[in-house]
């Protein structure tokens, strides 16, 4: 399973669109991208997946360059309550896959007034 | 409602004293698969299942159990817990390797 390197933190204030960087240059060609969120005590919340290109949804967008080495979340104009930690994990999503998904440490977004 | 839920919720116990954290999910996922989260160390793999009766270990199996007898529940056994066991304990499922739901977690003390 391909190994992500993120910032341990990051900063921004309320409205701002933020964009947190994954690094995974050992990244397989069936291995999808995939990016979690999680509050204090809680478990963590799938947020968005892809493996090429842009994914949007309606909370964030992911942006995957042509080489696939690295991953941008992108969060338009983040607010108090997008303070968490995000995890970026690099693995399997087809059917038959393993479930072992390797969370790291993630980056802790602390958003301000 | 899709959900995945542990119990109990907090649990303090005494060293060498067996215990079981339940999980349900509702979605009739194929995988389950148990987490401990401790600071610093981020959330690490217990204990894995790809279906019923397949299981496999994670990245920390030493000293836990589990089972998978119905596709629905996967509980998380310590036969004998020991304080280096106290933490913040999640179970997730899904359907496919990547798009995981998570319980609510289970905080368990080990004195």
């Amino acid at each position: 399973l391909a190994k992500t390197t993120q910032p341990i933190s990051m900063d921004s204030y309320e409205g701002q669109e933020v964009n947190i960087t994954c690094s995974h240059n050992n990244i397989a060609t069936n291995d999808y991208i995939t990016w979690y969120q999680q509050f204090p005590s809680q478990g963590p919340r799938f947020i968005i997946q892809g493996y090429k290109t842009k994914v949007t949804n309606e909370v964030a967008s992911l942006f995957i360059p042509a080489d696939r080495k690295s991953s941008t979340l992108s969060l338009p104009r983040v607010s108090l309550s997008d303070t968490a930690v995000y995890y970026c994990l690099v693995g399997a999503s087809l059917s038959g896959a393993t479930n072992k998904l390797i969370f790291g440490t993630g980056t802790l977004l602390a958003v301000q007034p | 409602e899709a959900q995945v839920t542990q119990n109990p919720r907090y649990l303090i116990t005494v060293t060498g004293k067996k215990l079981t954290v339940t999980c349900s999910q509702n979605m009739n996922h194929e995988y389950m698969s148990w987490y401990r989260q401790d600071p610093g160390l981020g959330l690490r793999q217990i204990y894995y299942s790809m279906n019923v009766e397949v299981t496999d270990k994670g990245d920390v199996p030493e000293g836990y159990k589990v089972s998978r007898k119905e596709k629905r529940n996967f509980p998380l056994i310590l036969e004998s817990p020991s304080p280096n066991q106290t933490s913040l304990y999640f179970c997730a499922s899904s359907r496919t390797g990547n798009e995981a739901f998570f319980g609510q977690g289970t905080r368990l003390t080990v004195v």
